[in-house]
C-alpha cells in the first residue's frame, strides 16, 4: 500500500539554524499538510496545501514556517530560526482529494538544543 | 471552532475483553470524524471514519465507532481486545470535509494485559 515518507527520522539542530523537514507524499494525492506534537501534548495542525498555495494555516505557523512543493514529488516544511520550544514530532500527511482522508507520515523528530 | 476530548488518558483491558474509547466533540456544524491509531514509533494510521450516512462504521482490525448526535460521541469499540492492539488511540474532527484540518483529542494508551 502507498505510504507518506518523511526524511530524517530524526534531527537534531542548534537553535538559531534553519531546518528542513521532507515529506515524499502518496503519488496521486492532491492535499498536503503537515501536523506537530509537542511530547505529552496533543497532535495540532499547522498547514495545508494545495494547488501550489497554502490552503489554511494556524495560528502556530508564523513567519518562521514556510511549505514549499518544490518538485513533483516533495512537499517541505522549513522552520527559518528555530527555538527550543520548536523541538516536536513534525507529521506530514496527503490526502487525494478533499473528501478523502488524510494519510500520515511516521514522522520527523525535531531536538532543538 | 471544534474541540475533541478523550476520556482517560490510559486504558488497560484484559486480552480478550471489551474494548471502549470515549471520544467527545464539539462543533458547530455537521462534524466528520476520525479515529487514528499510533504504534510505537510509526505514524498515524486511519482506523476508521464518519462522514455521512450510517452512524455506525466499521474499521479496521475489528474495531467500530458509533456517531451519536445528541450525545456528541464517537467511541470506539472493538468486542475482545488482542494483544496486538496495544497503542495509542486518537480521535479527531474535521468540518465541511474530511480534507480540512483535523483537530485532535489528547489520545488515549490502550494497553491490554495476558
Amino acid at each position: 500500500e502507498p505510504e507518506v515518507t518523511q526524511t530524517p527520522s530524526h534531527q537534531v539542530t542548534q537553535m538559531g539554524q534553519e531546518v528542513i523537514l521532507r515529506c515524499v507524499p502518496i503519488s496521486n494525492h492532491l492535499y498536503f499538510y503537515w501536523y506537530r506534537q509537542i511530547l505529552g501534548q496533543k497532535v495540532e495542525f499547522l498547514v495545508s496545501f494545495y494547488n501550489n498555495e497554502i490552503s489554511e494555516k494556524s495560528e502556530i505557523f508564523d513567519d518562521q514556517f514556510s511549505v514549499e512543493r518544490p518538485d513533483g514529488s516533495n512537499f517541505t516544511l522549513k522552520i527559518r530560526s528555530t527555538k527550543l520550544e520548536d523541538s516536536a514530532m513534525y507529521f506530514c500527511a496527503s490526502g487525494k482529494t478533499v473528501d478523502q482522508p488524510q494519510h500520515f507520515g511516521d514522522g520527523t523528530r525535531l531536538s532543538i538544543l | 471552532a471544534q474541540s475533541v476530548t478523550q476520556l482517560g488518558s490510559h486504558v488497560s483491558v484484559s486480552e480478550g475483553a471489551l474494548v471502549l474509547l470515549r471520544c467527545n466533540y464539539s462543533s458547530s456544524v455537521p462534524p466528520y470524524l476520525f479515529w487514528y491509531v499510533q504504534y510505537p514509533n510509526q505514524g498515524l494510521q486511519l482506523l476508521l471514519k464518519y462522514t455521512t450516512g450510517a452512524t455506525l462504521v466499521k474499521g479496521i482490525n475489528g474495531f467500530e465507532a458509533e456517531f451519536k448526535k445528541s450525545e456528541t460521541s464517537f467511541h470506539l469499540t472493538k468486542p475482545s481486545a488482542h494483544m496486538s492492539d496495544a497503542a495509542e488511540y486518537f480521535c479527531a474532527v474535521s468540518l465541511n470535509n474530511a480534507g480540512n484540518m483535523l483537530t485532535f483529542g489528547g489520545g488515549t494508551r490502550l494497553m491490554v494485559k495476558p
